[in-house]
């Protein structure tokens, strides 16, 4: 069973920040979070990963809390090609735990 | 380029047919996964390679095979104990090295029931 809860859906206006929640209430200490995304009939696309610390990188932002229970990806700048299922999963540092993907959320861009 | 080629891109099958999807990766990792989707549905594991001639399997493994007799292939053979095998199939691949793991996924392979 996925350990992430994320909202089915959400829109976003092109140009416009988007802001993706995911809680992880039951995360453990070794466990990083993961951000994938799947653009419709395509394989998912890996996005960033983080431990406790926020991230950045040429894709998007991750800020965790610092209690680690929730975390929100952003797109900073949303382009009508950042529509897609977006997924968040957590799992514990190497061992032979596989990810483990949830339904995600649609993230609809409109023009 | 390195990537994840799957094959084919649609492939139907029969009543009572075997059929086997392609999956090919030169980007020297040595895990591989296939995954399977349903509409509107997350990701189901249905096996898995750490190591060439060694493959766990996943949540889903009734109904399918896999052999790894190379590292840079994993093919997935749908046999006809799955009844209902109509799904889109991804295969994906890792490194295993460091305290994290990426997937690199391929561009799936839409399987249809005649």
């Amino acid at each position: 069973d996925a350990k992430t809860t994320q909202p089915p859906s959400m829109d976003c206006a092109e140009g416009r920040a988007a802001n993706l929640p995911c809680n992880h209430s039951t995360i453990s200490g070794n466990e990083y979070v993961y951000w994938y995304r799947q653009i419709h009939s395509q394989g998912p696309q890996y996005i960033i990963h983080g431990l406790k610390n926020n991230e950045t990188n040429e894709m998007a932002s991750l800020i965790i809390t610092e209690d680690r229970k929730s975390s929100t990806l952003i797109l900073p700048h949303a382009t009508l090609r950042d529509t897609a299922v977006y997924y968040c999963i957590v799992r514990s540092t190497g061992g032979s735990e596989k990810l483990v993907f949830g339904k995600g959320t649609k993230l609809t861009v409109n023009p | 380029d390195g990537g994840i080629t799957q094959s084919p891109k649609y492939l139907f099958r029969k009543e009572g047919q075997n059929v086997t999807l392609s999956c090919e990766q030169n980007l020297n990792h040595d895990a591989m996964y296939w995954y399977r989707q349903d509409p509107g549905q997350g990701l189901r594991l249905i096996y898995y390679s750490q190591i060439v001639n060694d493959f766990q399997k996943g949540d889903i493994a009734e109904g399918y095979s896999v052999s790894r007799e190379k590292k840079e292939s994993f093919p997935l053979t749908v046999t006809s104990a799955q009844k209902n095998p109509t799904a889109f199939y991804l295969c994906a691949s890792s490194t295993l090295q460091g305290a994290w793991e990426k997937l690199f996924f391929g561009s799936g392979t839409q399987l249809s029931v005649l």
